[in-house]
């Protein structure tokens, strides 16, 4: 689904350093969320958003800050990066946040030295 | 808050055979069941979903069934293809969406 693009598909960052993963919807989905994903815990919810300035805390939101100042981008910022934060990141989008169908981005493979 | 447990989390099959994955979730007001299937480096897609009022959906050769009682669901694959390898989460769903840890299905020619 060309409709929700995640940039940039791969980094590499060094322990302390600040770094925003982007992620943009097509389709004025509501509601926007971020996902972990590390082998054994399938995915976890970071944050998500309901609409643009609202924003709410998921499942493993240490160490992550995100904003929505419009509803298509939902960047999510790791305001000093942490090893324990290496991880495949997915961003989606729903129409509703709890009975909907989400769809998910490509992805963005983080790993942090 | 939900746990979802999903089970088993490496399954092989021959071509053609069966395939079943389960799940149970604990909170019992969960009302929304997905499940997703991602292949290798590519992102989780919807394949099926039921709701907390129906037992059973069917699609082709994927159906799902929903036992509220017992706090379980599972996901039936019938006459498995190679391109149906890959790694199947569930989810449940109540004020947030919570995954399993993810099934890798192999299904060998």
């Amino acid at each position: 689904d060309a409709g929700i693009t995640q940039s940039p598909r791969y980094k590499i960052t060094e322990t302390g350093r600040q770094v925003t993963l982007m992620c943009h919807q097509t389709w004025s989905h509501s509601y926007m969320f971020w996902y972990r994903q590390d082998l054994g815990h399938g995915l976890r919810l970071i944050y998500y958003s309901a609409a643009a300035d609202i924003t709410d805390k998921g499942e493993v939101p240490d160490g992550y800050v995100v904003s929505r100042s419009k509803t298509e981008n939902f960047p999510l910022t790791l305001e000093s990066a942490t090893r324990s934060q290496t991880s495949v990141y997915f961003c989606a989008s729903s129409v509703d946040r709890v009975k909907g169908s989400q769809h998910f981005g490509d992805g963005t493979r983080l790993s942090i030295l | 808050g939900e746990n979802v447990e999903q089970h088993p989390s490496t399954l092989s099959v021959q071509e053609g055979d069966s395939a079943v994955i389960k799940c149970t979730y604990s909170d019992s007001a969960s009302n929304y069941f997905p499940w997703y299937k991602q292949e290798l480096g590519k992102r989780p897609q919807l394949i099926i979903d039921i709701r907390s009022n129906v037992g059973e959906k069917k699609d082709q050769r994927i159906a799902v069934t929903l036992n509220k009682t017992a706090k379980h669901f599972s996901l039936h694959i019938t006459e498995t293809q190679p391109e149906d390898s890959a790694v199947y989460f569930c989810a449940a769903s109540k004020n947030d969406m919570r995954f399993g840890a993810g099934t890798r299905l192999t299904v060998k020619p």
